[in-house]
């Protein structure tokens, strides 16, 4: 099944820095990569996703780019701001086989203002 | 509407009790996802139904018996929980399972204590 490995499991930043969080992923047949932020006592939500026919996507802050032949992805958030402090989950869902999000271990983010 | 509705927020069970979460949505969704998330750790997939049938279970301990009795609706009965069971249990809906992935939404999570 598929494995994804997230790094690093803790991020302090100083407000207006940059932030990268990278993972790697293990089958081949994953096509379909979430990011979720989940806040203290909250649910993970959506931050933003990429599919494998694509190489990078932005939203405002907010970048994820894809490199399908090493099997990584990561997250960037330029200019952090203090509510951009919580627990970033990478996931991979693949295309056959158990085709349920699989989750990264996490990635706590301190935004330092 | 974009939610997922869990209930309910919060569960405090004896061990000999029986309970059962409920999860609702109104999207359309034809997929929908129990995961268990223990603190500071991902939510770890339990149970997948896709247009009402259980395809994944994952290894999931008997006491923990999931129900899908329409396309809105799913539970989780729960009986005879350990202590070790206590966590948030988070419900998740997505379109459906087909290839290339879709958005899951998660509902609000219903924080289980089993005493």
């Amino acid at each position: 099944g598929e494995n994804v490995e997230q790094h690093p499991s803790t991020l302090s930043v100083q407000e207006g820095d940059s932030a990268v969080i990278k993972c790697t992923y293990s089958d081949s047949a994953s096509n379909y990569f979430p990011w979720y932020k989940q806040e203290l006592g909250k649910r993970p939500q959506l931050i933003i996703d990429i599919r494998s026919n694509v190489g990078e996507k932005k939203d405002q802050r907010i970048a994820v780019t894809l490199n399908k032949t090493a099997k990584h992805f990561s997250l960037h958030i330029t200019e952090t701001q203090p509510e951009d402090s919580a627990v970033y989950f990478c996931a991979a869902i693949p295309d056959t086989g158990r085709r349920a999000l699989t989750f990264g271990s996490g990635t706590r983010l301190q935004v330092q203002p | 509407d974009t939610e997922v509705t869990q209930t309910p927020k919060h569960l405090v069970m004896g061990m000999t009790n029986k309970k059962s979460l409920k999860c609702e949505q109104h999207m359309g969704h034809r997929a929908m996802y129990w995961y268990k998330q223990k603190a500071k750790k991902p939510p770890e997939l339990m149970f997948v139904y896709s247009y009402e049938k259980l395809s994944i279970n994952e290894s999931v301990p008997s006491r923990f018996s999931p129900e899908c009795p329409n396309s809105s609706l799913l539970n989780l009965h729960l009986h005879a929980l350990q202590p070790e069971d206590s966590a948030l249990y988070l419900c998740a809906s997505s379109q459906d399972r087909g290839p290339g992935g879709t958005e899951a939404f998660f509902g609000q999570g219903t924080r289980l204590t089993v005493v």
